[in-house]
């Protein structure tokens, strides 16, 4: 399977714990983005990289969160001290930055629940 | 500051026939790129089609088809002969600049009836 790949699919998590996800982008894309999405609503951007390099961050992403890419492959979202409201589906996408290539490729998500 | 609106929270559609999903945005960007994902229960968002802001033909890629109005700034997605696989949530999303962040309407959920 060459698509994006997301690890965990699922996670479960008590309040105040730490939480990291993983994200593998198609190999030769160099630009990966972060959204989250809450039930009935659209993909919200967190941030993204082109390569290693975190070129945007949403203010939505609180000092709490914090993302990585450091070789400019896999990513990582790291939540630390997770609240009941960071309860969401985190989709991960990547993308080619190249003339004529439009397309956001979406993974398959990490459902994260707080209890 | 940009804005998606997507209107129809939900609408119900017989199979074999079209369905018009309504888009508009706001922006004062001139280039910009106008796109349209699929949401099945499953999960995965699927990129169904895209139309740049400087492009004179509307985009259709098989299916599907995309009315824009650039004057009224609309980007409605038509879905011609609906299938049973198509009930899903669609989005319509922006972007910005030639590979900037996407942002998203809040979707409509499409329900294909036999």
């Amino acid at each position: 399977d060459t698509g994006v790949s997301q690890n965990p699919r699922h996670k479960i998590t008590k309040r105040g714990q730490n939480v990291t996800f993983r994200c593998d982008p198609i190999s030769e894309h160099n630009r990966l983005y972060w959204y989250r999405q809450t039930l009935g609503q659209g993909p919200e951007f967190l941030t993204y990289f082109q390569n290693e390099a975190q070129l945007e961050k949403s203010r939505l992403l609180s000092d709490r969160f914090s993302a990585e890419r450091p070789k400019g492959s896999f990513s990582t979202l790291e939540i630390q001290r997770t609240e009941q409201g960071d309860s969401a589906m985190y989709l991960c996408a990547s993308s080619l930055a190249r003339e004529g290539e439009n397309e956001q490729f979406f993974g398959p998500g990490t459902r994260l629940t707080v209890l | 500051a940009q804005k998606i609106t997507q209107t129809q929270p939900g609408m119900f559609v017989q199979e074999k026939e079209a369905v018009t999903l309504d888009c508009t945005y706001d922006t004062s960007d001139q280039s910009y790129g106008l796109f349209w994902y699929k949401q099945p229960s499953s999960g995965e968002m699927i990129f169904l089609i895209y139309q740049g802001s400087y492009d004179e033909q509307n985009a259709t890629e098989g299916r599907y088809s995309l009315n824009f109005q650039k004057a009224r700034k609309s980007a409605n997605l038509v879905i011609s002969a609906s299938q049973l696989g198509d009930s899903a949530m669609y989005f319509c999303a922006m972007r910005r600049n030639s590979w900037g962040k996407l942002q998203f309407g809040a979707g409509t959920q499409v329900v294909v009836t036999p």
